[in-house]
């Protein structure tokens, strides 16, 4: 079965700086999903990768897909307080059902 | 846009009651609803999937007479939680899907907690 490994599992930086989330599947991806929680909250959508190569940025944050389509990065620059929060990654591995990585949890000290 | 509403947010409730969750699309016709489960520090798991007007489909160990899962229209679904014990405490979180290429969009979640 396909898995998803995220790292780091969590993260604390200072606000201003960038950091970085990596995703990483087993398998081919269909459609890589990028979500944000907060604690004992839903997910909010940030972006939907589906093509070798692609990329999307919105505001702050960058997300990319790599050519192969098994590792996907998330990219926030000059991170805020607001930023906090756990990042998602969710795979599609080819039915309409997503598995998810285990969550990277990042801390933006102000 | 893609505005998904889950309610109740918060339910505490006695052990033996069974208790409703909805989860509805506000502004889009959802094809496919999921029902997932979270547990505290973890990703989330799972449970069903539901297609307006047929019956759901559930993941391996979940069992579909305690969680009730209903789709009857393309904006709402509801799962129900059968005469609930303390083990069924936790994070009930729904998304929804529409037709074609297009991401699940999640509700705020649900917090039961049985006592």
């Amino acid at each position: 079965s396909q898995e998803l490994e995220q790292s780091p599992q969590s993260l604390i930086v200072q606000e201003g700086k960038n950091l970085t989330i990596n995703c990483t599947s087993s398998k081919t991806l269909y459609g890589l999903y990028w979500y944000k929680q907060k604690y004992g909250e839903g997910l909010i959508f940030l972006m939907m990768l589906q093509k070798g190569g692609e990329e999307k940025s919105h505001e702050k944050i960058t997300a990319k897909l790599d050519e192969k389509k098994q590792q996907s990065s998330l990219h926030i620059t000059a991170s805020q307080p607001s930023h906090a929060g756990i990042y998602l990654c969710g795979a599609d591995p080819g039915t309409y059902k997503y598995i998810f990585g285990t969550g990277t949890r990042l801390k933006v000290l102000a | 846009g893609a505005v998904v509403s889950q309610h109740p947010s918060r339910v505490i409730c006695k052990s033996g009651t069974s208790v409703k969750i909805e989860c509805r699309s506000l502004d889009f016709q959802a094809t496919t609803m999921f029902w997932y489960r979270q547990f505290p520090k973890q990703s989330l798991m799972l449970m069903a999937t539901s297609n307006e007007g047929s019956k759901a489909t559930y993941e391996q160990g979940v069992e579909k007479d305690k969680f009730l899962i209903n789709h009857a229209s393309l904006t709402l679904s509801t799962l129900t939680v059968t005469s609930a014990h303390p083990e069924d405490s936790s994070f009930y979180i729904c998304s929804a899907k529409q037709e074609g290429n297009q991401p699940q969009h999640f509700g705020d979640g649900t917090r039961l907690s049985i006592l």
